[in-house]
């Protein structure tokens, strides 16, 4: 599969927990965003890289949301002391330089937490 | 910054018939108008998108129009197969369509449901 791919598709955690998602964009793509959708909802952007550089944040993204992209190719974005409300699915995309802005959607990460 | 609704909600039509989903948008910034089907426990997949410099686009029974001056952009599907049967998310982005990498997020209507019944 050449896709994009995230890991783990299903997370359950306990409220105050820390939490970690990977991504892993379509190769040589540049680009990555994450994204966070709720049940019925439309997903929210909440960051986004070009290679390593951090470019845009969301003030969705509070300070207990931390997203990397070390060597410009996969992402991590994790989660301390999750809340309730932190509960959703997020998605992760990637584009390649001069494509248009065509982002590419993983399959997701769907958090629970209890 | 950009806001998007979409219309309807959600949307029955039987096989065969077309259906039509709406969205409106704010930002007149915005020129990249993205359509991606959602089918349950699915990632988004990418359908169709227009640009600003064109009215109009067609892949076989999908179409999608855009009317720049009105902020509103509409997807059109023709001869509805029960396949077809998932949530719709409209979306727009002030991405250049010359191609020169500038690169921005998607922001989403809320989607509509569209089951499609035999």
């Amino acid at each position: 599969d050449t896709g994009v791919s995230q890991d783990p598709r299903h997370k359950i955690t306990k409220r105050g927990q820390n939490v970690t998602f990977r991504c892993d964009p379509i190769s040589e793509h540049n680009r990555l965003y994450w994204y966070r959708q709720t049940l019925g909802q439309g997903p929210e952007f909440l960051t986004y890289f070009q290679n390593e550089a951090q470019l845009e944040k969301s003030r969705l993204l509070s300070d207990r949301f931390s997203a990397e992209r070390p060597k410009g190719s996969f992402s991590t974005l994790e989660i301390q002391r999750t809340e309730q409300g932190d509960s959703a699915m997020y998605l992760c995309a990637s584009s390649p330089y001069g494509g248009g802005n065509i982002q590419y959607f993983g399959a997701g990460t769907r958090l629970s937490v209890l | 910054g950009e806001n998007v609704e979409q219309h309807p909600s959600t949307l029955s039509v039987q096989e065969g018939d077309s259906a039509v989903i709406k969205c409106t948008y704010s930002d007149s910034a915005s020129n990249y108008f993205p359509w991606y089907k959602q089918e349950l426990g699915k990632r988004p997949q990418l359908i169709i998108d227009i640009r600003s410099n064109v009215g109009e686009k067609k892949d076989q029974r999908i179409a999608v129009t855009l009317n720049k001056t009105a902020k509103h952009f509409s997807l059109h599907i023709t001869e509805t197969q029960p396949e077809d049967s998932a949530v719709y998310f409209c979306a727009a982005s002030p991405a250049n369509y010359i191609n020169t990498g500038t690169a921005s997020k998607l922001t989403f209507g809320t989607g509509t449901r569209l089951q499609v019944t035999l």
